[in-house]
């Protein structure tokens, strides 16, 4: 069974911090890392994919990727209260049409 | 910008009723998904789409499910005699032509079944 695995949180920072989600994966052989950010009763919207190792920076967020690890990570610079939602990784597994596996999701809360 | 619609938003059935979700793709996007979210769990997936077969189902994809895209736009799920525990969100998701595509979400269909 490939899995997806969060800390489910909640992961509460001040308004202004830097907030830091991360996000294991169990198979190997993926290519594509996704994060997407759910606000409540809403659908997964995305915020950045990532294929290599390293550092892929968009704006306030940075998406970093380790494959040896086996670990993606978002961090989230100058975090707003609007930023305050569940941060969902999504792994797109080798041998799969585009299947994405998804964590359960980190919940973050950012405080004024 | 473009966007995935869903509809309808919301349905409520009666259990053993058939139920069809609808989903409209982005324009150039050839790739299609359902996923399904049960209220408090993880997005799962259901099934991908492709040149109007199914490319990859899960073991939730079981016979009571089927997917089509009857008319060249709509992109449909159809659960046959929907169960208790068919109760969830369910997702539309679309992405373009490369492996790696990045996909798409629609805003969902909540479905409730009594």
């Amino acid at each position: 069974q490939k899995e997806v695995e969060q800390n489910s949180g909640p992961l509460s920072v001040p308004e202004g911090a830097i907030a830091s989600l991360n996000c294991t994966y169990s198979d190997r052989g993926s290519q594509s890392f996704f994060w997407y950010r759910q606000y409540s009763g809403k659908s997964p919207e995305l915020i950045m994919f990532i294929y290599s190792n390293g550092d892929k920076e968009d704006g306030r967020f940075t998406a970093q990727l380790n494959k040896a690890s086996q670990y993606v990570s978002l961090l989230i610079r100058d975090s707003q209260p609007s930023d305050s939602a569940t941060y969902l990784c999504a792994v797109n597994i080798s041998g799969g049409y585009n299947k994405l596996i998804f964590g359960a999701g980190t919940r973050l809360a950012v405080h004024p | 910008e473009p966007e995935v619609t869903q509809t309808p938003s919301h349905q409520v059935t009666q259990m053993g009723q058939e139920v069809i979700l609808r989903c409209v793709p982005i324009s150039n996007h050839l790739y299609f998904y359902w996923y399904r979210q049960i209220l408090g769990q993880k997005v799962e997936f259901l099934v991908s789409f492709y040149n109007n077969e199914i490319s990859e189902k899960s073991e939730i994809f079981d016979d009571q499910f089927s997917v089509e895209r009857p008319d060249g736009s709509n992109f449909t799920l159809k659960i046959r005699s929907t169960k208790l525990e068919d109760s969830a969100m369910y997702f539309c998701a679309t992405s373009g032509l490369a492996v790696q595509e990045t996909q798409y979400f629609g805003p969902g269909t909540r479905l409730l079944v009594l």
